[in-house]
């Protein structure tokens, strides 16, 4: 399994612009969350999603949407990029039963810059 | 989910046991303590969890306090690899789907 993937890597963007986080996960997990961290501090839930088609916000939505057409991903969309967005944003993903939410799994994130 | 304290920095030698502290004191009984670990720059990777009895795992042992107010991560044999920030995080298992992260223990390991 590759576990939960994330890309790109890096990205530079300019005020104003848009752009689309992509996130997968091979191990049927039902649950996946999208976390942004500043420098120096812990991680914020930005959005999740409990299922395909279900999403909610989480801390800091501002400035972010989501979709889940698929169990397997989950992208984060930026769409009028301010440089308060700049920061490092993981994907991760866990598995839920009966109440029951298991450990969360991260992605190797992505780093995002807004110039 | 009940608040979680733990020291900004700590370090250790490296083949030495690491003893990771982290309070939380308005901890309730549905309520687990979580550990992750966040090596520079990746993703945070899940270490242990437990509810009120010790826990290992091959990666460390979990020993939390009779009265649940505190517990304590061990590293039994840091080496050079576990230097990273660690997180101790409090959460209902049957409830909460959040992971509230602080700001966590900065963990050298000395050569």
């Amino acid at each position: 399994n590759a576990g939960v993937t994330q890309t790109p890597k890096f990205r530079i963007l300019k005020i104003g612009q848009s752009m689309t986080l992509q996130c997968a996960q091979d191990m049927n997990h039902n649950y996946m969350y999208w976390y942004r961290q500043d420098p120096g501090m812990g991680l914020k839930l930005i959005y999740y999603s409990v299922g395909a088609g279900i999403t909610d916000k989480g801390e800091v939505p501002n400035g972010y949407n989501v979709s889940r057409s698929t169990t397997e991903d989950f992208p984060l969309r930026l769409e009028l990029a301010a440089p308060s967005q700049t920061s490092v944003y993981f994907c991760a993903s866990s598995y839920s039963d009966r109440g029951h939410t298991d450990t969360q799994y991260f992605g190797p994130g992505t780093r995002l810059t807004v110039l | 989910d009940a608040k979680t304290t733990q020291p900004p920095s700590m370090d250790c030698a490296e083949g030495r046991a690491a003893n990771l502290p982290c309070n939380h004191s308005t901890i309730s009984g549905n309520e687990y303590v979580y550990w992750y670990r966040q090596i520079h720059s990746q993703g945070p990777q899940y270490i242990i969890h437990g509810l009120k009895n010790n826990e290992t795992n091959e990666m460390a042992s979990l020993i939390i306090t009779e009265d649940r107010k505190s517990s304590t991560l061990i590293l039994p044999h840091a080496t050079l690899r576990d230097t990273a920030v660690y997180y101790c995080i409090v959460r209902a298992i049957d409830s909460s789907y959040k992971l509230i992260f602080g700001s966590g223990t900065r963990l050298l390991v000395r050569p």
